[in-house]
């Protein structure tokens, strides 16, 4: 059964400390896409990146950088050097071919980042 | 361009009552969901919605039922609330390239609706 688990509940950071919050998923499918999401504490779900099952390469966004591990089956996420900014709930989130059918995102359960000044 | 509202915000029920929650999307997608966050669980799908006159259910449906008589709106029911209903529920929508399952493609969510149920 397709899964997300993302094990840390609640990480607690100082600002400008490197911060990785870690996503293991579980799927049947070969073809599947994965995705994180932000949400800050104003409530609203902001689309941060997407990987596709035959995409193993790392991404970089400015501080935000992804690792994608298909032998681990893991898709982490990395800040560097963090901001109170930084400051929210994050949810990796997995959308299979066939098991979701139609686009159906199957969310873990999120990481609670608080970055302190 | 709004991208995708919810109507209300916020709503405060007692048990035994009805109301609807009101998604729409202004940018011509074809797929809508709708879901449920609760403390601890992140965001499970109640149900979904892959064009109009089109509604299937999701992880959790039971409790609720949904609409899509026009394209733009996907609505969500409860007609009779319970306490375990409590939650913030968020309505998204996607688009397929191609004629495609979008599975590849990001959902952009609305903000929110938060219900309590007494």
């Amino acid at each position: 059964a397709q899964k997300v688990t993302q094990a840390q509940t609640e990480i607690s950071v100082v600002e400008k400390e490197d911060v990785t919050l870690d996503c293991v998923y579980e799927t049947r499918d070969t073809t599947y896409y994965l995705f994180w999401y932000k949400q800050p504490p104003s409530g609203e779900l902001v689309f941060l990146i997407r990987r596709n099952s035959f995409d193993e390469q790392n991404e970089i966004s400015g501080r935000y950088s992804w690792n994608f591990q298909k032998s681990t089956s893991s898709f982490n996420f990395t800040i560097t050097a963090s901001q109170v900014v930084d400051s929210a709930v994050y949810f990796c989130a997995l959308s299979e071919r066939y098991g979701g059918s139609q686009g159906n995102l199957i969310f873990g359960k999120g990481t609670k980042l608080s970055v302190k000044p | 361009n709004a991208g995708v509202t919810q109507t209300p915000k916020f709503r405060v029920l007692k048990t035994g009552q009805s109301m609807t929650l009101l998604c729409a999307q202004d940018m011509n997608h074809e797929y809508m969901y709708w879901y449920r966050q609760d403390p601890g669980m992140g965001l499970r799908l109640i149900h979904y919605s892959v064009g109009e006159g089109t509604t299937a259910k999701g992880e959790v449906p039971d409790g609720y039922n949904v609409s899509r008589l026009k394209k733009q709106n996907f609505l969500l029911g409860l007609e009779s609330a319970a306490p375990s209903q409590t939650s913030v529920y968020f309505c998204a929508s996607s688009y397929s390239l191609a004629g495609n399952t979008p599975i590849y493609n990001e959902q952009f969510f609305g903000p929110g609706t938060r219900l309590t149920v007494l």
